[in-house]
């Protein structure tokens, strides 16, 4: 079993939808979470980090992790053409320092 | 954030040369630098940690005299790929991490083709 599982997609919205990424992950050593997106050929951009449970919100972009669950999710409002990359979720026992284990990665398409 | 740059951004090698790739942090000194590997459509692929004046630590399946990391000093990291081979054509990912930092920046990186 993977350490973390995120379903690759691709997923295809329209302009102005929610979007829901998820990720679901095995070790319960895991307290702190990350989404990066990115794209094309472009290395990963920090979009939110989380240390433990609960939800985070900014701007449009919310994240949520369910410790109990071994769950995590990032809502994305009103999404927009710009939006369109692949959303990596990461996640770490010790933080900054030490190894992450990343999903596979979600490839998320806007339509205008 | 950390900014954090690579150079070169792409690089075009013949079988059997070697290729250095430069990892910059730019606005802070990175006591901890990662070098990653992603293949197209997958995700990022952990190939070592090295932290500033000791050697590298790297994963299992990596073979250190074929990818030299060197972490000379707080701002700067380099990956040699020594004799290249199609096969090491990917795109590579530093990032960086410290002290008053929550997580890792990731840098821009390398397109490498290896022909």
């Amino acid at each position: 079993q993977k350490e973390v599982e995120q379903d690759p997609g691709p997923l295809s919205v329209p302009e102005g939808a929610i979007v829901s990424l998820n990720c679901t992950y095995s070790n319960s050593a895991f307290q702190y979470f990350m989404w990066y997106r990115q794209y094309s050929r472009k290395g990963p951009e920090l979009l939110m980090y989380t240390y433990s449970s609960g939800n985070k919100e900014d701007g449009r972009f919310t994240a949520q992790v369910d410790k109990s669950s071994k769950y995590i999710s990032l809502f994305i409002r009103d999404s927009q053409p710009s939006d369109s990359a692949t959303y990596l979720c990461a996640m770490s026992a010790l933080g900054t320092g030490n190894q992450f284990y990343f999903g596979t990665g979600t490839s998320l398409t806007v339509i205008p | 954030g950390a900014v954090v740059s690579q150079h070169p951004s792409w690089v075009i090698c013949k079988s059997g040369t070697s290729v250095k790739i430069e990892c910059r942090s730019l606005d802070f000194q990175a006591t901890t630098m990662f070098w990653y590997r992603q293949f197209p459509k997958q995700s990022l692929m952990l190939m070592a940690t090295s932290n500033e004046g000791s050697k590298a630590t790297y994963e299992q399946g990596v073979e250190k005299d074929k990818f030299l990391i060197n972490h000379a000093s707080l701002t700067l990291s380099t990956l040699t790929v020594t004799s290249a081979h199609p096969e090491d054509s990917s795109f590579y990912i530093c990032s960086v991490a410290g002290s008053g930092t929550d997580t890792q920046y990731f840098g821009p990186g390398t397109r490498l083709t290896v022909l």
